[in-house]
C-alpha cells in the first residue's frame, strides 16, 4: 500500500537531547513537510523540501533541522535549541509544490 | 496575522441535518483552497479541494463553495453523520510563488464539529 508513515507513534525526550522523527513516504512524491501541532492551534509549517537535497524554512524553523538525502525519506531533528517541543509532529508529502498534501500518522513528543 | 480564518470553534449539529463550516482568507494571491478532516493523535485526511476558477466542488456528501469576492468559502455535509464528528482544518495555497513567508499550505486553526444524535 502507497502512504506516509511516521515513527515513533510517541516519542520521549530528556532536556537537552536532540531526537530525530522519521518519515517515509512512498507515493513517489516531490514535496514533503514538517508541520506542528499544538492543543487549540491549527497545523504550522516547519520545514518543506521541494526536492531531493534541498529544503526551506518554514514558519517555525527555530530549534529544528532537517535533512533530504533520499527522495522517500524527510527525517526532523528537534534540537535541544527548541525551547517548548511537547507537540504533535505530522510529516505530509505532496505530487509537487503547491499540491494536495497527503499526512501521515504523526508523532508525539513529550519532554521528561 | 492570520491568512485563513475559521471563527468557529466548535459546531453542533444534529445526525442528518447539514453541517455548514466557514472559512475566511485575507490572502488575494490564494487560489488554490483545502478542506481536511482530523480526528485526535491522528493525522488530517484530504476531503476535497476547490479551485479558483470554480465556484462549487462536490463529492458525495462534501460540497465546497468558494465566494472568491467574499473571500470566502464553506463546506457543506448532508447529512451528517456521527463519523463526521472530527476538526476540520481549512487550508489554502497560491498556485504561483506569492513572495515572502512560508511555501506550502496555510491552516486555519481548525472546527470541532460535534455530531449528536
Amino acid at each position: 500500500d502507497g502512504g506516509i508513515t511516521q515513527s515513533p507513534k510517541y516519542l520521549f525526550r530528556k532536556e537537552g537531547q536532540n531526537v530525530t522523527l522519521s518519515c517515509e513516504q512512498n507515493l513517489n512524491h516531490d514535496a514533503m513537510y514538517w508541520y506542528r501541532q499544538d492543543p487549540g492551534q491549527g497545523l504550522r509549517l516547519i520545514y518543506y523540501s521541494q526536492i531531493v537535497n534541498d529544503f526551506q524554512k518554514g514558519d517555525i524553523a527555530e530549534g529544528y533541522s532537517v535533512s533530504r538525502e533520499k527522495k522517500e525519506s524527510f527525517p526532523l531533528t528537534v534540537t535541544s535549541a527548541q525551547k517548548n517541543p511537547t507537540a504533535f509532529y505530522l510529516c505530509a508529502s505532496s505530487p509537487y509544490r503547491w499540491e494536495t498534501q497527503y499526512f501521515g500518522p504523526g508523532t508525539r513528543l513529550l519532554v521528561l | 496575522d492570520q491568512q485563513v480564518k475559521q471563527n468557529s470553534p466548535s459546531l453542533s449539529v444534529q445526525e442528518g441535518r447539514i453541517s455548514i463550516l466557514n472559512c475566511d482568507y485575507t490572502n488575494s494571491m490564494f487560489d488554490y483552497f483545502l478542506w481536511y478532516k482530523k480526528y485526535p493523535a491522528e493525522g488530517p485526511t484530504f476531503l476535497i479541494s476547490i479551485s479558483s476558477i470554480k465556484d462549487k466542488n462536490e463529492d458525495g456528501r462534501f460540497t465546497v463553495f468558494l465566494n472568491k469576492s467574499a473571500k470566502h468559502l464553506s463546506l457543506h455535509i448532508v447529512p451528517s453523520q456521527p463519523g463526521d464528528s472530527a476538526v476540520y482544518f481549512c487550508a489554502a495555497s497560491p498556485r504561483e510563488w506569492s513572495g515572502g513567508g512560508a511555501d506550502g499550505l496555510t491552516f486555519g486553526k481548525g472546527t470541532h464539529l460535534i455530531i449528536q444524535p
